[in-house]
Formats: C-alpha cells, sequence, structure tokens
C-alpha cells in the first residue's frame, strides 16, 4: 500500500513539551497539506505545501507550530510548548499537481494528547 | 463568508433502508468546489466526489448519488439501500475560488445496523 503515512499514531505528552510529527505522502504527490481535527468537528486547514515550498498558512497555524518539507517529500509538524487545546487529531493529505488535483488523500492522521 | 452546513448530528437506520445525508454551503463565489468525504472509524477520510459549481448534473455511482442544486445551495447525498459497512462518519467539504483550503462541514454520523 502505498497511500499517505503518518507516525506516530498516537502520541500522548504533558503540558509545555515538544512534539513532532511525520507524514510521508503518496510519492509522486507534489502537493501536501496538513489538517487538524477535534471531536465532533470536521478536519480545519493548517498549511499548505506545493513541493518544498509553504504556499499558504491558516491563522490557526500560531507561533508555536511550524511545518517543514525540506526536500519535497516528506513533512514535519512541530508543536512547541504545547498546550492543552493542542489536543487533536493532525491529519496530513497529499494530492498530484495537476489532473486531479482537488482530490485530496488523507492519512490516518496523528492523535494528539497532551496532559 | 464561507460555510458549510451539515444540519444532521446523527442518523441510524436499519439495513436497506435509504438514507439523504444534507448539505448546505454559503459562498460568493461564482466558481467553487464541493466534495464528499467519509472517515471510517479507522480515521482515515475518503474521497467519494467531487463537483464544480457550474456542473449541476446530478451523478450517480452505483449505491450512492448526489444531488446539487445552486439556487437552495446544497448538496446532498444519498445511499440507496444502505449496509453495515456505510457507518462512519461523512463530510461535506467546500473549496472556494481562491486558496487551497477545503472548508468541512462537522459531518454527519451514520449508523446503519442489520
Amino acid at each position: 500500500d502505498t497511500g499517505v503515512s503518518q507516525n506516530p499514531r498516537h502520541k500522548i505528552t504533558k503540558r509545555g513539551q515538544n512534539v513532532t510529527f511525520r507524514c510521508d505522502p503518496i510519492s509522486e504527490h507534489n502537493r501536501l497539506y496538513w489538517y487538524r481535527q477535534t471531536l465532533g468537528q470536521g478536519p480545519e486547514f493548517l498549511t499548505y505545501f506545493q513541493n518544498e515550498a509553504q504556499l499558504e498558512k491558516s491563522r490557526l497555524l500560531s507561533d508555536r507550530f511550524s511545518a517543514e518539507r525540506p526536500k519535497g517529500s516528506f513533512s514535519t509538524l512541530e508543536i512547541q510548548r504545547t498546550e492543552q487545546g493542542d489536543s487533536a487529531m493532525y491529519l496530513c493529505a497529499s494530492s498530484p499537481l495537476w489532473g486531479a488535483n482537488e482530490k485530496l488523500f488523507f492519512g490516518s492522521g496523528t492523535q494528539l494528547s497532551v496532559l | 463568508a464561507q460555510k458549510v452546513t451539515q444540519a444532521q448530528t446523527e442518523i441510524s437506520v436499519v439495513e436497506k433502508e435509504d438514507v439523504t445525508l444534507d448539505c448546505v454551503y454559503e459562498t460568493r463565489d461564482t466558481t467553487y468546489y464541493l466534495f464528499w468525504y467519509k472517515q471510517p472509524p479507522s480515521g482515515e477520510l475518503v474521497f467519494l466526489i467531487r463537483r464544480n459549481s457550474f456542473d449541476e448534473q446530478n451523478e450517480i455511482s452505483g449505491r450512492y448519488s448526489w444531488n446539487f442544486q445552486k439556487s437552495t445551495s446544497s448538496f446532498n447525498f444519498t445511499i440507496t439501500a444502505s449496509q453495515v459497512v456505510d457507518s462512519a462518519v461523512y463530510f461535506c467539504a467546500l473549496r472556494p475560488q481562491a486558496g487551497t483550503a477545503l472548508i468541512f462541514g462537522k459531518g454527519t454520523t451514520l449508523s446503519v445496523s442489520s
């Protein structure tokens, strides 16, 4: 299976700690997205990369959040000084640059719990 | 304002019943895109359909059908002869003309019992 892969699946951390999540998109997909989903809500957009360039960021992405995609392949999302309000499912998605570029392929997400 | 409303929080049906999931959207854009995604218990969102604002044709795919009506800003989804495997959370989403972000509704949880 060569779908979108996210690691870890679950992360439990204490408030104030830093956490980093990884996303491996489908290999030929140039676009990569991060979304956040809380219980009972739909996913909310965080940020978007085209290759290695971060082209769009939501105002939800505070200064404590940083995302990278250094070689245009995998991406990392880091949250510094975590807060309880950061507890959520963090979803990664990818799509090809052309063709069905609005059909997002999602990973299974990383569930973050901040104690 | 760009917004998607899924008024039905939860729906429970018995197998073989037909069920319609409602979606109402708000946008001032003349060009936009609408989507439906399915999120099974595993958590991975699965793409079901994309519809462009200038294409109001209804679509049928197997047991699934979609009714897009610009006059009422609705994009409803019907499952015919529901099955237990259809149990999931279903999200309707809007992509405005500008930007790349999808704006999701809060989702409708569908439970199909045998």
